[in-house]
């Protein structure tokens, strides 16, 4: 069974600074689809960015970048510039779409700090 | 375009009592899919329907849950005898399609109290 793996339950960051969440994952399969939400006090679930594993080039939206490495079957977050705005949790999350299935598959979250 | 509504927001039922979600996709979206988040936790899959078919249920608990999502009106998940172990947020989401790289856009959940 594919499994999602956020080893820090939580980080702060400055405000303007750069933070890296990281993220691996394990699974037999060669394409799949990669994904992080984030999810604020309010508890809506909110897509960051997301990334095909047939694709080599990191994804990239704005201030927020993904560092895709398969080989290693890591999918870390890098937030750049932080803003008070980005204080929420964070989820890695996996779809595979051999057999039909359309189930994300989430980490257990990180709880992101926002420093002013 | 409305985003994907779920009602109610907090539910409280006794032990024993039958809890009723629902959920409207936004307009245009036949995928429907129920996740629970416990607390601490990230959310887990419970099932995939469309328009009177449930697609996968792999992560419905065997007793006492249940799924639809009629030709007409918003998604219901249904929670008999409800035990205390059943409070958590649940939250629906949806799609137009699926297949590729879609994203499945969430509701703001509905949080479960058990007492």
């Amino acid at each position: 069974a594919q499994t999602v793996t956020q080893s820090q339950p939580e980080m702060s960051v400055q405000e303007a600074e750069t933070v890296t969440l990281s993220c691996t994952y394990d699974t037999s399969e060669s394409d799949y689809y990669l994904f992080w939400y984030k999810q604020p006090p309010s508890r809506q679930m909110i897509l960051v960015i997301r990334q095909e594993a047939y694709k080599q080039q990191n994804a990239t939206e704005n201030r927020f970048s993904v560092n895709f490495q398969k080989a290693a079957k890591s999918f870390s977050l890098k937030i750049s510039d932080s803003q008070l705005g980005d204080a929420a949790m964070y989820f890695c999350a996996y779809r595979d779409p051999q057999g039909g299935s359309e189930k994300l598959v989430f980490g257990k979250g990180m709880k992101l700090t926002v420093n002013p | 375009n409305a985003g994907v509504m779920q009602n109610p927001r907090h539910l409280v039922r006794r032990r024993g009592q039958e809890a009723r979600l629902r959920c409207s996709p936004m307009k245009g979206h036949s995928h429907v899919y129920w996740y629970r988040q416990l607390p601490e936790e990230g959310l887990k899959f419970m099932v995939y329907l469309q328009k009177e078919n449930i697609i996968d249920e792999s992560g419905m608990p065997k007793e006492r849950f249940s799924a639809e999502f009629p030709k007409e009106g918003p998604s219901i998940l249904r929670i008999q005898q409800v035990v205390r172990g059943d409070s958590a947020a649940y939250f629906c989401a949806s799609s137009p399609t699926t297949g590729g790289l879609y994203e499945q856009y969430f509701g703001p959940g509905t949080r479960l109290t058990v007492t």
